[in-house]
């Protein structure tokens, strides 16, 4: 059961560029988590935000929460290559015994 | 990186055949996972472990068993394998409870049913 829904599927910018990730979500949460996934690697974490929370900062990302619309995004500053990846967003709470991911949003950076 | 080995890294199996997964961890943490990661699916959880001989099942369980005899080892097997199984399966641990830390990944086992 799918719970947080990224959008857009895929993004593609240019190096020093700003890339917003967006993910929505239907039912109340604890917390709700980033990752980064490489190809051909493992997910990870980038930052956890809890749901009394409504912004968190760590380097070039930023991560907003809205729980009145049950959304999140991340902002990633400046883009390089290096970023890019898969990012998907993660949610737990509520009826949720487990940490629930979306399916991602796939990043491209040209340099 | 989180001291996490997936083994074997790719396999090719036949169809019914039993396949075991394994999962080591070095960082003493109670709680793992195995997840299988498909493309139009994104991660979905099969089994987790909260502790040494306690296993619990997840969303996609179904044609899975799991065991955990030490705390640094996770053992995933597909009693008899399907086309469907042919996956990419990571392995996870976390050190609170289960949406309540982050979760730290392994590198993936590919697996192939053929």
């Amino acid at each position: 059961s799918q719970q947080g829904e990224e959008d857009p599927q895929a993004l593609s910018i240019q190096e020093g560029e700003n890339a917003t990730m967006n993910c929505s979500y239907k039912t109340s949460i604890n917390n709700l988590q980033w990752y980064r996934q490489n190809s051909g690697r493992g997910l990870v974490h980038l930052i956890l935000i809890r749901s009394n929370e409504r912004e968190k900062h760590s380097g070039r990302l930023r991560v907003t929460l809205d729980t009145s619309k049950k959304s999140s995004s991340l902002l990633i500053t400046a883009s390089r290559a290096a970023d890019t990846a898969s990012y998907f967003c993660a949610t737990f709470g509520g009826s949720q015994g487990n940490l629930i991911f979306g399916k991602g949003t796939k990043l491209s950076v040209k340099p | 990186d989180a001291g996490i080995t997936q083994s074997p890294r790719h396999k090719v199996t036949e169809t019914g055949t039993p396949v075991t997964l394994r999962c080591h961890q070095t960082e003493n943490h109670r709680y793992m996972y195995w997840y299988r990661q498909d493309p139009g699916h994104g991660l979905r959880l099969i089994h987790y472990s909260y502790g040494v001989k306690d296993t619990d099942k997840g969303e996609v369980s179904d044609g899975y068993s799991v065991s955990r005899s030490k705390t640094e080892d996770f053992l995933l097997t597909l009693e008899s394998a399907t086309s469907s199984q042919t996956s990419v399966y990571f392995c996870a641990i976390s050190e609170t409870y289960r949406g309540g830390s982050p979760l730290h990944f392994g590198n993936g086992t590919r697996l192939t049913v053929t």
